[in-house]
């Protein structure tokens, strides 16, 4: 069972609709990550947390906003998004930011951009 | 640019029989190698670590490690249809200075057949 838990499990949401994906681990990690994957593609890293404090941002469009409220909690807020955001968004934690730890990952949310 | 690669499958073994799965990195200060299983539709389930050279077993499993030729490699014993899936190797790579990040290889869908 995975102690990496996200919700909602699916979303559909417009293009001008503002929501917000939940991710909260129980396993004491100090880094938290998101990451989107698309069909048939490997997963990318969008944004990094160590200790609370963003330390990786990918280069991601400013249409997502992520939020670590404390070292069990991310959320990552949506805005504008558009039909190509569509894709399975993935939470992690590990140890520590560094990537040399185990990522554990959460069950993901299916967005749906319409 | 630094990469993982896998072989791109897919791979279809008997049941009963040994799936050897392969991942080259390009980055030869990499220290963290991992090997994720992903059903389809689901997220990512990590199944081996590996950090030093030679072999690792768990179970069924056993990964293989080779720093100087910069090889990783999953070995599935006794394969069963449950083993079917998508099998992602990630591995830390340096993203520039001191940051590394986790970047997967584009993943092997292997298919065990009864």
């Amino acid at each position: 069972d995975t102690e990496v838990t996200q919700t909602p499990k699916h979303l559909v949401m417009g293009m001008t609709n503002k929501k917000s994906l939940k991710c909260e681990q129980h396993m004491g990690h100090r880094a938290m990550y998101w990451y989107k994957q698309k069909a048939k593609k490997p997963p990318e890293l969008m944004f990094v947390y160590s200790y609370e404090k963003l330390s990786i941002n990918e280069s991601v469009p400013s249409r997502f906003s992520p939020e670590c409220p404390n070292s069990s909690l991310l959320n990552l807020h949506l805005h504008a998004l558009q039909p190509e955001d569509s894709a399975l968004y993935l939470c992690a934690s590990s140890q520590a930011g560094t990537a040399a730890y185990e990522q554990y990952f959460g069950p993901g949310t299916r967005l749906t951009v319409t | 640019q630094k990469e993982v690669e896998q072989n791109s499958g897919p791979l279809s073994v008997p049941e009963g029989a040994i799936a050897s799965l392969n991942c080259t990195y390009s980055d030869r200060g990499s220290q963290s190698f991992f090997w994720y299983r992903q059903y389809s539709g689901k997220s990512p389930e990590l199944i081996m670590s590996i950090y030093s050279n030679g072999d690792k077993e768990d179970g069924r499993f056993t990964a293989q490690l080779n720093k100087a030729s910069q090889y990783v490699s999953l070995l599935i014993r006794d394969s069963q249809p449950s083993d079917s899936a998508t099998y992602l190797c990630a591995v830390n790579l340096n993203s520039g200075g001191s940051n590394y990040k986790l970047t997967f290889g584009k993943g092997t869908l292997l298919t065990v057949n009864p």
